[in-house]
């Protein structure tokens, strides 16, 4: 069955780096673009970045965008995301997502989400 | 970017119920809109793709309709399970995919 496993997160101080990652299994990863979408707390969601099924095309929301840096590894099977000069607004719940087909740009599978907190 | 509005915000409804929750978009997204349910502490769940059509294992009491601006999710008759916030969102003009704000469906 399709899973996404995602690590990573927890609390770091305002301009540091933190990355999380996403780890898939139970399809054709190479099939597939991904995304990360983003929850702060008490609040909707909100897109942050798409990578290609072939990890040329990368783009980001406006509010990440220079700071914040999607890659994949196909022979792990990994989505990361590496998220520098971190901002208090940035404390969210970060989601994987798979694209639900030919990068279309909505979702059909999510990871568990991982909360990452920027706070002195 | 694409504006996509809910309402209403919050819907008291009673089990058994049909409930209806709309979506509108700022300029048309043709049928590229998609329905998710999210539920406390859970990831967001794919309800409907393409205005219309159920994601893989979904209730046939879920349904979907509209095109261009005007949206419509319906459950035909909520059951327990379905009390939750429902989010639309679009996937004409993307990047970025924009949501709505959310409904959130409560027990009356």
């Amino acid at each position: 069955q399709v899973q996404l496993e995602q690590s990573g997160g927890g609390v770091v101080q305002p301009g540091r780096s933190l990355t999380v990652s996403c780890a898939a299994s139970g399809f054709t990863f190479n099939s597939h673009a991904f995304h990360w979408v983003r929850q702060a707390p008490g609040k909707g969601l909100e897109w942050v970045a798409v990578i290609s099924n072939d990890g040329i095309i990368k783009q980001y929301g406006d509010s990440v965008k220079g700071r914040f840096s999607i890659s994949r590894d196909s022979s792990k099977k990994t989505v990361d995301l590496q998220m520098k000069s971190l901002r208090s607004e940035d404390t969210a719940v970060y989601y994987c997502a798979r694209d639900a087909n030919e990068g279309t740009g909505h979702f059909d599978y999510w990871g568990q989400g991982t909360l990452v907190t920027v706070s002195s | 970017e694409i504006v996509m509005t809910q309402s209403p915000a919050t819907l008291s409804v009673s089990p058994g119920e049909r409930v209806t929750l709309s979506c509108r978009a700022s300029e048309s997204v043709s049928n590229n809109l998609a329905w998710y349910q999210q539920k406390p502490g859970q990831a967001p769940r794919l309800l409907i793709s393409r205005a219309s059509t159920r994601a893989t294992g979904i209730a046939v009491r879920f349904s979907g309709s509209g095109s261009g601006t005007e949206f419509t999710l319906t459950i035909s008759s909520l059951q327990s399970e379905d009390f939750a916030v429902y989010y639309c969102q679009q996937y004409h003009y993307w990047p970025p995919a924009t949501f709505g704000q959310g409904t959130r469906v409560e027990i009356k």
